[in-house]
């Protein structure tokens, strides 16, 4: 099975403060995505990576950055965390090219409180 | 840009009743997911959709897909309290790349 993993389930930081998250696949997937999940918005994107080093902006990227220095992990980093930031955070992965008839494939989720 | 509509977003029915989600997007695509959450838990996939006509079942649930109307439907046969759950639908924007989400439809089965 894939094996999508974040490396905190909760997390609480202060305003202002620099916040990674993290997340890991074991399936050798090229795409990895950061998505935030908020009640009644459903799931956006926030950056999706194709590649090592390779990054793409997604509809809400506005005070984060990613980086993806392996194939297995990508990093959702927020610069100054501010309290609008508070939300689930989801992390997924999939396959690229003969793989877009297999789904993403997602994590538990990072919970992250910004006080 | 691509919008994903799901409706109803709140759902509750009895035990045993029958109910179709719909999922109406704005732009051509022939690849959609449905996907599943329970309360504090991850996404779980049910179902790759990925031509004009395609269905999929599994259990009491049954996905189609009409990519002319540009509409899914998930059909709830017979329903069971498991069966609760927020259902999501997503879009892929022939970008091969992201998806673009519905909203959900958050489902209620009571005896």
């Amino acid at each position: 099975d894939v094996k999508v993993t974040q490396s905190s389930r909760y997390l609480v930081k202060r305003t202002g403060e620099k916040v990674f998250l993290e997340c890991v696949q074991d399936m050798d997937h090229e795409n990895m995505f950061w998505y935030r999940q908020d009640p009644g918005l459903g799931l956006r994107l926030i950056y999706f990576s194709y590649d090592v080093k390779m990054k793409e902006k997604g509809d809400i990227p506005e005070g984060y950055s990613v980086s993806r220095e392996k194939k297995e992990r990508f990093s959702l980093i927020l610069e100054s965390a501010s309290t609008n930031q508070t939300s689930m955070y989801l992390c997924a992965s999939s396959y690229l090219g003969q793989g877009w008839n297999q789904p993403q494939h997602f994590g538990d989720g990072t919970r992250l409180s910004i006080l | 840009e691509l919008k994903v509509e799901q409706n109803p977003l709140f759902l509750s029915m009895q035990e045993g009743k029958n109910y179709t989600i719909y999922c109406n997007y704005s732009t051509t695509s022939d690849r959609l997911y449905w996907y599943r959450q329970d309360p504090g838990k991850s996404l779980e996939s049910l179902f790759v959709l990925l031509s004009n006509g395609a269905v999929k079942q599994e259990g009491r649930l049954m996905a189609s897909l009409d990519t002319k109307a540009r509409l899914s439907t998930l059909h709830i046969t017979a329903a069971v309290h498991d069966l609760s759950a927020t259902y999501f639908c997503a879009v892929d924007a022939n970008s091969g790349y992201a998806l673009n989400f519905g909203k959900g439809t958050s489902l209620l089965v009571t005896p």
